[in-house]
């Protein structure tokens, strides 16, 4: 495969449910990102992972967990979510140097 | 502040016509990259065009040109020849040390 993935695509849970995403990327990147986009607001950057160490936490809240295991795979655990997490998650990643970011096809995420 | 303001939510075209979306941007950085992004309803969000702040010169991919205007903080997407799987939101933003968007503009394309 090529480009960035993310697994499952659709993903249904209740608010007790612990579930996880995954992203992978197969670009040779060095720096990864998940996004939050809800509807007619902007991109939300959630998590940034460079050289697999995070550098930025944009003031998520505790139930998102960010891991990443290596330069290729970036993972999103979830556990006791609320509604409003609802949302498309993408996972993006970059050269650390490089300014253009490539985005996975993202994860539709319902939270009854 | 940082920000990126896409003052179209929609824009329509009809196919083989052209369209300009507006973009301006407000960063005190003088470095940094412009881009414009595309997603289609398939939700996979795929660069469409780039700009370095310090080129003057503006991009251009086949049928995508910008507008580039530094001074101004401007920063429109022309669509030539437009085709019906260019119907898709449109997304602006420019990257400093990390990536801002615009809120987006939803573009039709008619037959």
């Amino acid at each position: 495969e090529t480009g960035v993935t993310q697994t499952p695509r659709h993903l249904v849970m209740g608010m007790t449910n612990k579930k996880s995403l995954k992203c992978e990327q197969h670009l040779g990147h060095n720096a990864m990102y998940w996004y939050k986009q809800s509807a007619k607001k902007p991109l939300e950057l959630m998590f940034v992972y460079s050289l697999e160490e995070r550098v930025e936490n944009n003031s998520v809240p505790s139930r998102f967990s960010p891991e990443c295991p290596n330069s290729s795979h970036l993972f999103l655990h979830l556990h006791t979510l609320q509604p409003e997490d609802s949302a498309l998650y993408l996972c993006a990643s970059s050269q650390v140097s490089g300014r253009e970011q490539f985005f996975g096809p993202g994860t539709r995420l319902t939270v009854l | 502040a940082q920000t990126v303001t896409q003052s179209q939510p929609e824009m329509s075209v009809q196919e083989a016509e052209t369209v300009t979306l507006s973009c301006t941007y407000d960063t005190s950085e003088s470095d940094y990259y412009l881009f414009w992004y595309k997603q289609p309803p398939s939700r996979q969000m795929i660069l469409v065009i780039r700009q370095e702040a310090y080129k003057q010169q503006n991009a251009t991919e086949n049928r995508f040109s910008v507008n580039f205007q530094k001074a101004a903080k401007s920063f429109s997407l022309k669509i030539s020849d437009s085709q019906l799987g260019d119907a898709a939101m449109y997304f602006c933003g420019f990257n400093t040390d990390k990536l801002i968007f615009g809120t987006g503009t939803r573009l039709q394309v008619f037959p």
